[in-house]
C-alpha cells in the first residue's frame, strides 16, 4: 500500500537558519497539506496546496514559510529564518480529489536551537 | 474561531471493555468527521471517517455522528493494550480545499 514519505525524520538547526522539509505524496493525491504539532499540543493546519498554488493558509503560515512542488513528486515546506518556536513535528498530508480523507506522512521533527 | 473539543483524559479502561471517546465541534457547516489514532512520537493515523448522522462500524470501531448536537463519538469494543494511544477527533472545513481542524485528543490507556 502506498504511503506518504517525509525527509528528514529529524532536523536540528540553529536559530536564523533556513530549513527545507520534504514530502513525497501518494501518487494519486492531488490536494496537499502541511500541519505542525508542537510537543504536547494539538495538530495545527499550516497550508493547503492544489494545482501548484497555495489554496489556503493559516495565521501561522507567515512570510517566513513557503511551499512548492518543484517536480511532479516532491512537495516541500521551507522556513526561511527559523525561530525557537518553530520547533515542532511537521506533517505532510494528502488526499485524492474524490475523497475527504487525508493521509499523513511520518513527520519531520524540527529542533531549533 | 472554529473549535473541536475533546476531553484530554487519560481515559483508562480494562482490557476487553468498551472505550467511549467523545468530541464536539463548533462549525455547523462541517460535513466530514474523522478519528485519527496517534501513538507517542508518531503521526496521526486515520482509523474512521463519518459523513452522515448515525453509526458507522468498522471492525472493533464504531463512529457515531449527531449533527444536530454537533457531536461525534468513537467506540472501541474489546479494547486491547495496543489500542493505548491518543485519539484525535478531526473536522473538515466546508469548501473546496477542506483543511482539517483537530481537537487536542483523548489519551486512552487500556489496562491489561
Amino acid at each position: 500500500e502506498p504511503e506518504v514519505t517525509q525527509t528528514p525524520s529529524h532536523q536540528v538547526t540553529q536559530m536564523g537558519q533556513e530549513v527545507i522539509l520534504r514530502c513525497v505524496p501518494i501518487s494519486n493525491h492531488l490536494y496537499f497539506y502541511w500541519y505542525r504539532q508542537i510537543l504536547g499540543q494539538k495538530v495545527e493546519f499550516l497550508v493547503s496546496f492544489y494545482n501548484n498554488e497555495i489554496s489556503e493558509k493559516s495565521e501561522i503560515f507567515d512570510d517566513q514559510f513557503s511551499v512548492e512542488r518543484p517536480d511532479g513528486s516532491n512537495f516541500t515546506l521551507k522556513i526561511r529564518s527559523t525561530k525557537l518556536e518553530d520547533s515542532a513535528m511537521y506533517f505532510c498530508a494528502g488526499r485524492t480529489s474524490g475523497s475527504h480523507e487525508q493521509y499523513f506522512g511520518p513527520g519531520t521533527r524540527l529542533t531549533v536551537t | 474561531q472554529k473549535e473541536v473539543e475533546q476531553n484530554s483524559g487519560p481515559l483508562s479502561v480494562p482490557e476487553g471493555a468498551i472505550a467511549s471517546l467523545n468530541c464536539t465541534y463548533s462549525d455547523r457547516g462541517s460535513q466530514s468527521f474523522f478519528w485519527y489514532r496517534q501513538y507517542s512520537g508518531k503521526s496521526p493515523e486515520l482509523i474512521m471517517s463519518i459523513y452522515s448522522n448515525g453509526d458507522k462500524e468498522d471492525g472493533r470501531f464504531t463512529a457515531q455522528l449527531n449533527k444536530a448536537s454537533q457531536y461525534v463519538s468513537l467506540l472501541i469494543r474489546d479494547s486491547q493494550p495496543s489500542d493505548s494511544a491518543t485519539y484525535l477527533c478531526a473536522v473538515n472545513s466546508p469548501g473546496g480545499y477542506q483543511k482539517v481542524t483537530f481537537g487536542t485528543g483523548t489519551k486512552l490507556q487500556v489496562i491489561p
